[in-house]
């Protein structure tokens, strides 16, 4: 079964510095999310993607944050100076169509030092 | 607008009982729900989608949820827990593009 997949399984930066998450979606899925889970609190929207561009974002997604889709296969979140308070699970998602169940990849455990 | 409301932040249960976690929703459109599943330290897995169809919705690993629009709730069910079922669990609605996910409950199977 196609999978969400998301590099790397865990990242440890200084903070101030820059990070990039990387998320491969299922190949022929159209719409793609990031998510970001503090340690022991819920799952938080961050942003949507579709059609090349931001389709919506959260109060969360400041402009620390930006999102990318360099090619046909990878989408990628970066943030540009971090903050010890980005310390979070962030999860990528991907769906076909616009009622279909979004489907997750395993996370990126993001640990800002 | 869209929301979700997870009654029990924790649930506790023996094993072989009767598991039954509560999600009530909010929408001011027909509703799109989801039940997805935590592991620890793993990402999020769909149990069962909710897509205007039947109400009694059947999902993997012996999970159902029935949809009650005169209640609107959207509770998920196993007859029999496992000790494999302990995780979290999130019941999310869909509003066009964007997911809307409850705080999640905590399930403990009590051997």
């Amino acid at each position: 079964e196609p999978e969400v997949t998301q590099t790397p399984s865990h990242q440890v930066t200084q903070m101030g510095q820059e990070v990039i998450l990387r998320c491969v979606p299922i190949s022929n899925h159209l719409y793609f999310y990031w998510y970001r889970q503090i340690l022991g609190q819920k799952v938080e929207f961050l942003v949507s993607f579709y059609n090349n561009e931001i389709s919506e974002k959260s109060e969360i997604f400041d402009d620390q944050f930006s999102v990318e889709r360099p090619d046909g296969s990878n989408f990628t979140l970066k943030i540009r100076s971090t903050k010890l308070e980005d310390s979070a699970m962030y999860f990528c998602a991907s769906k076909g169509g616009t009622y279909q169940p979004q489907h997750f990849g395993d996370g990126t455990r993001l640990s800002i030092l | 607008a869209q929301s979700v409301t997870q009654l029990g932040s924790h649930v506790s249960v023996s094993e072989g009982a009767l598991v039954l976690l509560r999600c009530n929703y909010s929408s001011s459109v027909p509703p799109y729900l989801f039940w997805y599943v935590q592991y620890p330290n793993q990402g999020l897995q769909l149990l069962l989608k909710y897509t205007s169809a039947a109400t009694l919705v059947k999902g993997i690993n012996g999970f159902e949820a029935e949809f009650k629009k005169s209640e609107t709730s959207f509770h998920l069910t196993k007859p029999s827990a496992h000790m494999s079922d302990a995780a979290e669990y999130f019941c999310a609605v869909s509003a066009g593009n964007q997911f809307y996910f409850g705080t999640g409950t905590s399930l403990t199977v009590i051997p």
